[in-house]
């Protein structure tokens, strides 16, 4: 099974300031038909997790240009410039590309 | 408005079957693959089950295959998952989400509980 790693487990950042999450694969994650499928979730507390970015560095409709997906092969990042108070949660990476579907382990983003 | 509600949670006894149901709206829910992700207590998602628009073609992880059916009834706008020798392993949050090449519609979510 692929697994994703993702680095920091947490994360606590101060109001206006960037936030970065790397998600590391065990295998390269670009499928035959040159895609790669890896997605980024939010889970607020108490909430369903919610779509953030599809696709390495696709935003979801209505997700603020402030997250910014990127990474290719192996090692992916989500980065969160001028984090607001609604970013707090828990993010996921995971990936569509290998059977089974899988998700990282999640990093919690605190707010100082 | 898209909405996905599941239902059918509750405690069970472990090897004891349950089934959980997911009702659809707002969008055509033939058009759609669909899955279930769930969530052990304080713990990740783990991805369980997805389901092709027609019923047709089916996918399990593991841990779950042999003993978690997915279905569907397009006519009904509903999507179930028959979990079948329950372990205590798989006590969890289910949410059925709707799959476009992601999931881009969350559910919100029904516990299961297995305990004796």
């Amino acid at each position: 099974d692929v697994v994703l790693t993702q680095t920091p487990v947490s994360l606590s950042v101060t109001l206006g300031d960037q936030a970065s999450i790397s998600c590391r694969s065990s295998q390269s994650l670009e499928y035959s038909d040159g895609y790669t499928y890896l997605e980024w979730y939010l889970q607020k507390p108490g909430q369903s997790p919610q779509l953030l970015i599809y696709e390495v560095s696709n935003r979801f409709s209505g997700v603020p240009d402030r997250f910014i997906g990127s990474g290719s092969g192996t090692d992916f990042t989500l980065k969160i410039s001028r984090v607001e108070p609604e970013d707090l949660g828990v993010y996921y990476c995971f990936q569509a590309t290998h059977d089974p579907l899988t998700f990282g382990s999640g990093t919690k983003l605190e707010i100082k | 408005e898209v909405q996905l509600v599941e239902s059918g949670g509750g405690l069970v006894q472990p090897g004891r079957s349950l089934k959980l149901s997911c009702a659809a709206s707002g969008f055509t829910f033939s058009n759609y693959y669909m899955a279930w992700v769930r969530q052990a207590p304080k713990k990740g998602l783990e991805w369980v089950a997805t389901i092709s628009t027609s019923g047709s073609r089916t996918y399990y992880p593991d841990s779950v295959k042999g003993r978690f059916t997915i279905s569907r009834d397009n006519a009904k706008s509903s999507l179930y998952l028959q979990m079948n020798s329950l372990k205590s392993e798989d006590t969890a949050t289910y949410y059925c989400a709707r799959r476009t090449g992601y999931f881009d519609f969350w559910g919100p979510g029904t516990m299961v509980t297995v305990s004796s």
